[in-house]
């Protein structure tokens, strides 16, 4: 399966920073896929990144919030701009391979104060 | 949009019992359907999954099964462990460019001994 490194693995930030997650595969893809996942609940996909375009953002989740980069096919990033208490959650960014189905990175725990 | 709804929400059984989670779609040309297993802490696994041309999928103790007409499909696991003890979380994957997963809201198992 794809080999996905995310990294910070967590973080403590302030109210109103930023955090910027990455995520590096081994292998080139062509959609990476970013979830939050909040405490005790399901995986919500926030956007679906694509190499070379803009980033497709699920209802609910908007650019300026969470801007995203795809600078190429083995990796992205995730922001989390203006952060309030209410988005700590666990990130996780994710793939699909054929025949292997999506995997999903180690995902960054991220706690606002 | 795809929306895939799981239960049941918790589900306690005792070691060497079966279990059942089950999950419905509503977008019925959806045409993948993997299960996760997310232990505390950790990121979810993929641990099996079927396509919309196969009724019945089995690998070892677990198995899934999908009626199309019906638009569900289930997870079963046999001889339970205490280590099958997880959040588990079914998923959907409806047509389109976007190829993305849409999560059930996830049933914790418990197995105890």
């Amino acid at each position: 399966s794809a080999v996905i490194s995310q990294k910070p693995s967590r973080d403590i930030c302030q109210r109103g920073t930023s955090l910027t997650i990455q995520c590096q595969v081994d292998s080139q893809v062509t959609m990476m896929f970013w979830y939050r996942q909040q405490p005790g609940q399901s995986l919500t996909l926030i956007a679906t990144a694509n190499q070379g375009s803009e980033a497709t953002y699920e209802s609910g989740f908007v650019i300026d919030k969470f801007p995203i980069s795809r600078p190429n096919l083995t990796f992205s990033t995730l922001t989390v701009s203006n952060m309030s208490p209410e988005d700590s959650s666990i990130y996780l960014c994710s793939v699909e391979r054929d025949r292997v189905g999506y995997t999903f990175g180690s995902g960054t725990r991220l706690t606002v104060v | 949009g795809e929306n895939v709804e799981q239960h049941p929400s918790t589900l306690s059984v005792q070691e060497g019992d079966s279990a059942v989670i089950k999950c419905t779609y509503s977008d019925s040309a959806s045409n993948y359907f993997p299960w996760y297993k997310q232990e505390l802490g950790k990121r979810p696994q993929l641990i099996i999954d079927i396509r919309s041309n196969v009724g019945e999928k089995k690998d070892q103790r677990i198995a899934v099964t999908l009626n199309k007409t019906a638009k569900h499909f289930s997870l079963h696991i046999t001889e339970t462990q205490p280590e099958d003890s997880a959040v588990y979380f079914c998923a959907a994957r409806g047509t389109g460019t976007a190829s993305k997963l849409t999560f059930g809201t996830g049933t914790r198992l418990q197995v105890t001994l």
